[in-house]
């Protein structure tokens, strides 16, 4: 079973902390993402990688960074995280190179920013 | 880019076929039609996906007009466990990162 993990299913952090989201593919794919979730906005890109330490910013990349130093491993951060940074987090996966192929999701971080 | 337009939200009888609508009107020739679903507090779900012709596999039927410039999901026999919202995409961008638009809220009814 082809398998994305994200490291947390909850955080709950303090304001100005720096954080790590970690996600892990196991399908050798070269393109990985992370989006936030938030109730009326939807699913919104805040970064993708195509290969390691290759990265493109999406949609929403302000107070965000991320790191990519294995193929497997997507990592987003926080480099100091606000209030209004809480939602969901998802990441997901995918081949590169081609239109006609899926990309796979973990099941999500929930990050509480107090 | 191409854009998606989904009804907000469907009901559906439990047992009866879920017939989600689509509109795609800017398609380009090259880009596939893919849906998702999610089911709340999980990550998205991938269904199925295709680029002209109609695709079926377990989950699903994915009907894609002629013209392509609209698809429609169909869920044979919805069971409760199909309530979920689900967004058709179409992959955009040079390395197919994926834009969720609002999706369509499906609900399943006893």
């Amino acid at each position: 079973d082809v398998k994305v993990t994200q490291s947390s299913r909850y955080l709950v952090k303090r304001t100005g902390e720096k954080v790590f989201l970690e996600c892990v593919q196991d399908m050798d794919h070269e393109n990985m993402f992370w989006y936030r979730q938030d109730p009326g906005l939807g699913l919104r890109l805040i970064y993708f990688s195509y290969d390691v330490k290759m990265k493109e910013k999406g949609d929403i990349p302000e107070g965000y960074s991320v790191s990519r130093e294995k193929k497997e491993r997507f990592s987003l951060i926080l480099e100091s995280a606000s209030t209004n940074q809480t939602s969901m987090y998802l990441c997901a996966s995918s081949r590169a190179g081609t239109r006609n192929t899926e990309a796979f999701f973990g099941q999500g971080t929930r990050l509480t920013v107090v | 880019d191409a854009k998606t337009t989904q009804p907000t939200s469907m009901d559906c009888a439990e047992g009866r076929a879920a017939n989600l609508p689509c509109n795609h009107s800017t398609i380009s020739g090259n880009e596939y039609v893919y849906w998702y679903r999610q089911i709340h507090s999980q990550g998205p779900q991938y269904i199925i996906h295709g680029l002209k012709n109609n695709e079926t596999n377990e989950m699903a039927s994915l009907i894609i007009t002629e013209d392509r410039k609209s698809s429609t999901l169909i869920l044979p026999h919805a069971t409760l466990r199909d309530t979920a919202v689900y967004y058709c995409i179409v992959r955009v961008g040079h390395n197919n990162d994926m834009r969720f638009g609002a999706g369509t809220r499906l609900t399943v009814k006893p």
